[in-house]
């Protein structure tokens, strides 16, 4: 079993819709976990950081499930501008413990 | 803002070269990292550094070495590259030395095709 798996999509939503990601991790002991955004051909940038207690920041919503231990991702009123692949980046403590998963791509269309 | 910059976007070696990658970051940050990314495979850690002169071997050292001799700039090296070594790298930074909770920023990448 891979330590971060995500579903690559694409997922292909219209504008306004809302859309959610989840990505998985195996180590139970992960203790911080991450959203990041990668545009086409660019590098890639935190989105927002996944608290135990959930978080919200505008249109976009994480959640931490420990016990299923996975995290998602909500992006709510999808925007043209929200078309990106988004990496799920778990961290199981120390520098060599960070794992991205592949990444999600989503296609928001008009 | 962080800024972490990498010497070329595009680069274009043949089979057996030595190739040197370079990265700098002004935000006088510990911890730099050198990944390759990949389709299907996703980012991948080469090697990091947490202190000038130190590193360490991430997930996929073989065929790269590094070098930190100063704190802002952190250098991968292919020592002969190979095609399978084709592939976007990417380099991080990051301030906590703990290791655990601060962001990377990454650098703008450099797409290595080794012919």
């Amino acid at each position: 079993r891979k330590e971060v798996e995500q579903d690559p999509g694409p997922f292909n939503v219209p504008e306004g819709a809302t859309v959610a990601f989840n990505c998985t991790y195996s180590n139970s002991a992960s203790q911080s976990f991450f959203w990041y955004r990668q545009d086409c051909r660019k590098e890639p940038k935190l989105l927002m950081s996944v608290y135990s207690s959930g978080n919200e920041d505008g249109r976009f919503t994480a959640q931490l499930n420990r016990a299923s231990q996975y995290i998602s991702l909500l992006i709510r009123d999808s925007k043209l501008s929200d078309s990106a692949t988004y990496l799920c980046v778990v961290n199981s403590g120390g520098y060599q413990k960070v794992t991205f998963g592949i990444g999600t791509k989503l296609q928001v269309i008009p | 803002d962080v800024k972490v910059t990498q010497s070329s976007r595009y680069l274009v070696k043949r089979t057996g070269e030595k190739v040197f990658l370079e990265c700098v970051q002004d935000m006088d940050h510990e911890n730099m990292f050198w990944y390759r990314q990949d389709p299907g495979l996703g980012l991948r850690l080469i090697y990091f550094s947490y202190d000038v002169k130190m590193k360490e071997k991430g997930d996929i050292p073989e065929g790269y070495s590094v070098s930190r001799e100063k704190k802002e700039r952190f250098s991968l090296i292919l020592e002969s590259a190979s095609t399978n070594q084709t592939s976007m790298y990417l380099c991080a930074s990051r301030a906590d030395t703990s290791g655990s909770t601060d962001t990377q920023y990454f650098g703008p990448g450099t797409r290595l095709t080794v012919l």
